[in-house]
């Protein structure tokens, strides 16, 4: 069974700190999805990557996988309230359909 | 942008009723899916469709069924609604077609919060 893990469960920081969050697993992914979700609010796709050691940037978020395609790491430069939220990682399975593990998510809150 | 949407945003019944949740998506996407989302749990697939008519279970079906008579429309049916299917539904869509930089991402609904009372 193909497990992600998330790390930490909760983070609670002030406006203008740094943070990291973690997406472990044991197994290797073809893809690893990174999602954003508010409350009462469906999760919306931040960034997607593919392959073992890539980074992307958006805007103050950047996103890296691991060599290996097992982990993926989301990291937040000067946290704004806007950025409160479920930030969900996501592993893509190459099957006969589209699966998508969810990792449990990290729930941040960003204290003005 | 595609755009997924569920018939409720919030829903309350009662243990045993019949329960109808409707997602529509109007990008022509082939995989349509249906998730629950606890606390701690995260995401759990319940069924998903890769095209009309066609289903296939998830890893948590018991007590749901699901209908796809239509490609832009997937329905999850809880044939009688217990108080342990008390969550938060999601409905999903996915297309197979691969375009230039693109992979497996979903495209999510608002959610439907059930609760059973």
């Amino acid at each position: 069974t193909q497990l992600l893990e998330q790390s930490p469960q909760f983070l609670s920081i002030q406006e203008g700190e740094n943070l990291t969050v973690y997406c472990n697993s044991s197994s290797v992914f073809s893809s690893l999805q990174w999602y954003r979700q508010e409350p009462g609010e469906g999760p919306v796709l931040l960034v997607t990557v593919v392959t073992g050691g890539e980074v992307k940037k958006l805007k103050r978020l950047t996103f890296q996988f691991g060599d290996a395609r097992k982990d993926s790491s989301l990291h937040i430069t000067a946290a704004q309230p806007g950025d409160t939220g479920l930030y969900l990682c996501a592993g893509g399975v190459k099957t006969s359909y589209d699966k998508v593990i969810f990792g449990p998510g990290t729930s941040l809150s960003v204290i003005p | 942008d595609v755009k997924v949407t569920q018939s409720s945003r919030y829903l309350v019944k009662r243990t045993g009723e019949k329960v109808f949740l409707e997602c529509v998506q109007d990008m022509d996407h082939e995989n349509m899916f249906w998730y629950r989302q606890d606390p701690g749990l995260g995401l759990r697939l319940i069924y998903f469709s890769y095209d009309v008519k066609m289903k296939e279970k998830g890893d948590i079906p018991e007590g749901y069924s699901v209908s796809r008579e239509k490609k832009e429309r997937f329905s999850l049916i809880l044939e009688s609604a217990s108080t342990n299917q008390t969550s938060m539904y999601l409905c999903a869509s996915s297309s197979l077609t691969r375009t230039s930089g693109s992979y497996n991402e979903q495209f999510f609904g608002p959610g439907t919060r059930l609760t059973v009372l």
